[in-house]
């Protein structure tokens, strides 16, 4: 199946440190979503974006909605301990989800 | 949120055996689910679409005679393994399609996974 390009593979930060993340497709996605899943958990959503060039915040998190419909990017502020896990993009289109390949980020004091 | 359950968490069986997991809506109706395949350091793989009352469509590469999906229920759709084999080991996770709050904004609102480990 298919699956979107997502850089870095992987991070290792300090803690306070801001991160940034970035999914990129061949084709155009309605919507666009950010996750995080701890080991042997689900995926949380943390962030949906539903328009073109659409900015959104929640909390410490920022993401994008590209303008081409074809790429999101993630940032996170002044990260801490408990930001560590793997991130994972998808772009939805007619309910489906198509996933990222991920992002594991680790933080060390 | 919604909340969707999964069980069981985690299963061990024999190969050749069948091994049947349930995914509920626990507080919404759910007309689809999906079910996604995840291997050890890999991105979650849709396996296929299940809707109330009908056929699941399976994606591509799945064999719908192996992962047979039940989705009888606004509330319950079932995924069973049948014959499993060791390279079947995986997280199997489901989702939920629900209503998220905002007019007009669905999501997908995911379990909380099963390990099954084929022996």
């Amino acid at each position: 199946g298919q699956q979107l390009n997502q850089s870095p593979q992987s991070m290792f930060i300090q803690e306070g440190e801001d991160v940034s993340m970035n999914c990129t497709s061949s084709s155009i996605f309605n919507t666009w979503l950010w996750y995080k899943q701890e080991p042997g958990e689900g995926p949380v959503l943390l962030i949906a974006l539903y328009k073109a060039g659409e900015l959104t915040s929640n909390g410490r998190l920022t993401a994008q909605f590209g303008i081409t419909r074809k790429d999101s990017f993630l940032n996170i502020s002044a990260s801490i301990p408990s930001d560590v896990g793997i991130y994972f993009c998808a772009g939805s289109l007619a309910s489906k989800l198509t996933f990222g390949t991920g992002t594991r980020l680790q933080v060390t004091l | 949120g919604a909340v969707v359950s999964q069980h069981p968490s985690r299963v061990i069986c024999k190969s050749g055996t069948s091994v049947k997991i349930e995914c509920r809506s626990l507080d919404f109706q759910a007309t689809t689910m999906f079910w996604y395949r995840q291997f050890p350091k890999q991105s979650l793989m849709l396996m296929a679409t299940s809707n109330e009352g009908s056929k699941a469509t399976y994606e591509q590469g799945v064999e719908k005679d192996k992962f047979l999906i039940n989705h009888a229920s606004l509330t319950l759709s079932t995924l069973t393994v049948t014959s499993a084999h060791p390279e079947d080991s995986s997280f199997y996770i489901c989702s939920a399609w629900g209503l998220a709050g905002g007019p007009g904004h669905n999501e997908q609102f995911f379990g909380p996974g099963t390990r099954l480990t084929v022996l």
